[in-house]
């Protein structure tokens, strides 16, 4: 059973340029939240997807987007890269809301 | 105030003791809690779930939630070196409980 998997591990992009990363879920989930995770810290949420809708989002602003597929993989989106969006950035798939979700590996993004 | 706290540690205890770590929360209306796991350059892993007042035990862990408190602890019996790792505190909250919000973590060190 394959868990959840995320696209690519490492990534080196410039400041002003646009990344996307992938995500699939764990089998049986529908449920794709997206996390930003900075050294030291705690995950913060960007932004949880289900139906192939945004359902809730954080405190990020809007150059960060989604999208679900029907499959339930998804994309994040990061347009306009800053300096400060360099960061561990984690996938995290569940079955419908409040239930237990699980991480992916991370992409690890560093903007130069 | 933040809305997931916790004491950034690092908590040290020796081998074979009962670790002890700490979280309370902002949002009175939550009513799902999480403990993760993280290694040092490693994605979270799901250690515990709890919904309801009370004690839930797993193996060596016990996960303790108070709603009246909006406490959530984690106790760590016969503590192990491999253990040490910084214990994330996760709770659903905002519309629907469909945002989950992570604490910045406790460190903790178990020494031989």
């Amino acid at each position: 059973d394959a868990g959840v998997t995320q696209s690519p591990t490492h990534l080196i992009k410039t400041r002003g340029q646009q990344v996307t990363l992938r995500c699939s879920p764990k089998s049986g989930h529908d449920t794709v939240s997206w996390y930003q995770q900075a050294l030291g810290q705690g995950p913060q949420f960007i932004f949880q997807y289900y139906e192939e809708e945004e359902r809730q989002r954080g405190n990020f602003p809007d150059r960060f987007s989604g999208h679900q597929f029907p499959n339930y993989s998804s994309e994040l989106n990061v347009n306009a890269l800053l300096l400060g969006d360099s960061a561990l950035y984690l996938c995290a798939s569940s079955y419908r809301e409040n239930t237990e979700a699980f991480f992916g590996q991370g992409t690890r993004l560093t903007v130069v | 105030q933040k809305e997931v706290e916790q004491n950034s540690g690092p908590l040290s205890v020796p081998e074979g003791a009962i670790a002890s770590l700490n979280c309370t929360y902002s949002d009175r209306g939550s009513q799902s809690f999480f403990w993760y796991r993280q290694y040092s350059g490693k994605s979270p892993e799901l250690i515990m779930s709890i919904y309801s007042n009370g004690d839930k035990e797993d193996g060596r862990f016990t996960a303790q939630l108070n709603k009246a408190s909006q406490y959530v602890s984690l106790l760590i019996r016969d503590s192990q070196p491999s253990d040490s790792a910084t214990y994330l505190c996760a709770v659903n909250m905002g519309l629907r409980g469909f945002k989950t919000i992570f604490g910045a973590g406790t460190r903790l060190f178990v020494k031989a």
